[in-house]
């Protein structure tokens, strides 16, 4: 069966360190992946997503940027962080981006706080 | 363009009842699917249940059930026999337009169901 893994589960950095999360799926080859933020108490905002190796594609302009240097992992990155960069990270995946019947499956997410 | 609309920010249902978490939304094409998310406070997100334009059959897995509307465009969660362990935040989703790309799901900005005994 397929899994995700995401890390680190917490994180505290001060502004304007930098900032790598990881994710990896298992069980599934060339999967499509996403990373969204989540803030306090509000809905998802999807950040990038890859539909393969150097594909990555953003839908918000930011202090963000993401990278994907294999197939099954997906890193997110920032080289200065802002205090506004402080919520809850989750990478996801499926394997039909452009299909109506394909759920996205998530990791148990990155709180980050940035302070 | 596409728009999830969740109008309950919060609902409370007492255990063994059962609830009804509402979701409408818009959409131009003629295939899409709905999703149903649970989000525990410990964050992850979990899929619960899917709906495709054309079923038939209201989806059902286990306690969760779709009461799927197509001509009024909602649908809605059923949780039959809420138990403490469905205090959570329920988010409804959409799937991407055909014509959109590599996009991903629409998210509605979630339902917060608290259950007590």
């Amino acid at each position: 069966s397929q899994t995700i893994h995401q890390w680190p589960a917490t994180l505290v950095q001060p502004v304007g360190s930098p900032l790598s999360l990881e994710c990896t799926v298992e069980g599934t080859s060339n999967p499509n992946l996403y990373w969204y933020r989540q803030a306090a108490g509000r809905g998802l905002q999807l950040l990038f997503y890859s539909v393969g190796i150097g594909q990555i594609s953003s839908e918000v302009p930011q202090n963000l940027s993401a990278s994907r240097p294999q197939d099954r992992q997906f890193i997110l990155s920032s080289k200065k962080l802002l205090l506004s960069d402080s919520g809850f990270y989750l990478c996801a995946w499926n394997k039909e981006a452009r299909s109506y019947n394909s759920p996205l499956h998530f990791g148990n997410g990155t709180r980050l706080t940035v302070t | 363009a596409q728009k999830i609309t969740q109008t309950q920010p919060g609902m409370f249902v007492q255990e063994k009842e059962a609830v009804t978490l509402d979701c409408t939304y818009d959409t131009s094409d003629p295939s899409y699917g709905l999703f149903w998310y649970k989000q525990p406070s410990s964050g992850e997100m979990i899929f619960l249940i899917y709906q495709g334009s054309y079923d038939q059959q209201n989806a059902t897995e286990g306690r969760y059930s779709l009461n799927f509307q197509k001509a009024r465009k909602s649908a809605n969660l059923v949780i039959s026999a809420s138990q403490l362990g469905d205090s959570a935040m329920y988010f409804c989703a959409m799937s991407p337009p055909m014509n959109s790309g590599y996009s991903t799901l629409t998210f509605g900005k979630g339902t917060m169901l608290l259950v007590s005994p």
